[in-house]
């Protein structure tokens, strides 16, 4: 089955305590993203990946570091947790434009995160 | 990116068509509108998109109209199911970038 797995799916930590959120897609897509959603913000996106070693800021990425090493995964790193990052976090895959003109974009089922 | 306006909610009877207007009347030539959907806290879901036709898959009916200002998407029969929050989104042809506005929220009642 086509899907986007993000783990874990809740998380309850710390002030500074490093944490890593996996994103991993069975779809062969090139392109990645996360997001973060919050009451009244609708969601942002935080960081994208173009392809493999290709990543770039989206419009909120303070806080935030990711890598793409490989294809499939594209892992969300908080180095040193801070409460304003407690939200609810998308993963997302596609084909990108050059492959498709449908870029529909898979989301994956969502990382609900509380920083105490 | 254009920037789309929809009301904030609506209801619908169950069995009945529900209509989610969209205004996007700064939309330019090369930007298609899609329509993602988001039941409860799960990752949203693509739906359908279109540049200048109206379109039609198995979930829904997009219609756009000869200006390209404003959109509607059509569920034909809507479920108890389809309670979610709706978004129209326009996007440019040259980017994978989706821009969430805050949607409509669509209430289907018995």
């Amino acid at each position: 089955e086509a899907q986007v797995t993000q783990n874990p799916r809740y998380l309850i930590t710390v002030t500074g305590k490093k944490l890593t959120v996996t994103c991993s897609q069975n779809m062969n897509h090139e392109y990645m993203s996360w997001y973060r959603q919050d009451p009244g913000l609708g969601l942002r996106q935080i960081y994208y990946s173009m392809n493999v070693e290709v990543t770039d800021k989206g419009d909120v990425p303070e806080g935030y570091k990711v890598s793409r090493k490989e294809k499939r995964n594209f892992p969300l790193i908080l180095e040193s947790p801070s409460p304003n990052q407690t939200s609810l976090y998308f993963c997302a895959s596609s084909l990108s434009l050059g492959q498709s003109l449908r870029v529909e974009q898979f989301f994956g089922p969502g990382t609900r995160l509380t920083v105490l | 990116d254009a920037k789309t306006t929809q009301p904030p909610s609506m209801d619908c009877a169950e069995g009945r068509a529900a209509n989610l207007p969209c205004n996007h009347s700064t939309i330019s030539g090369n930007e298609y509108v899609y329509w993602y959907r988001q039941i409860h806290s799960q990752g949203p879901q693509y739906i359908i998109h279109g540049l200048k036709n109206n379109e039609t898959n198995e979930m829904a009916s997009l219609i756009i109209t000869e200006d390209r200002k404003s959109s509607t998407l059509i569920l034909p029969h809507a479920t108890l199911r389809d309670t979610a929050v709706y978004y129209c989104i326009v996007r440019r042809s040259d980017t994978d970038k989706l821009i969430f506005g805050t949607g409509t929220r669509l209430q289907v009642f018995p």
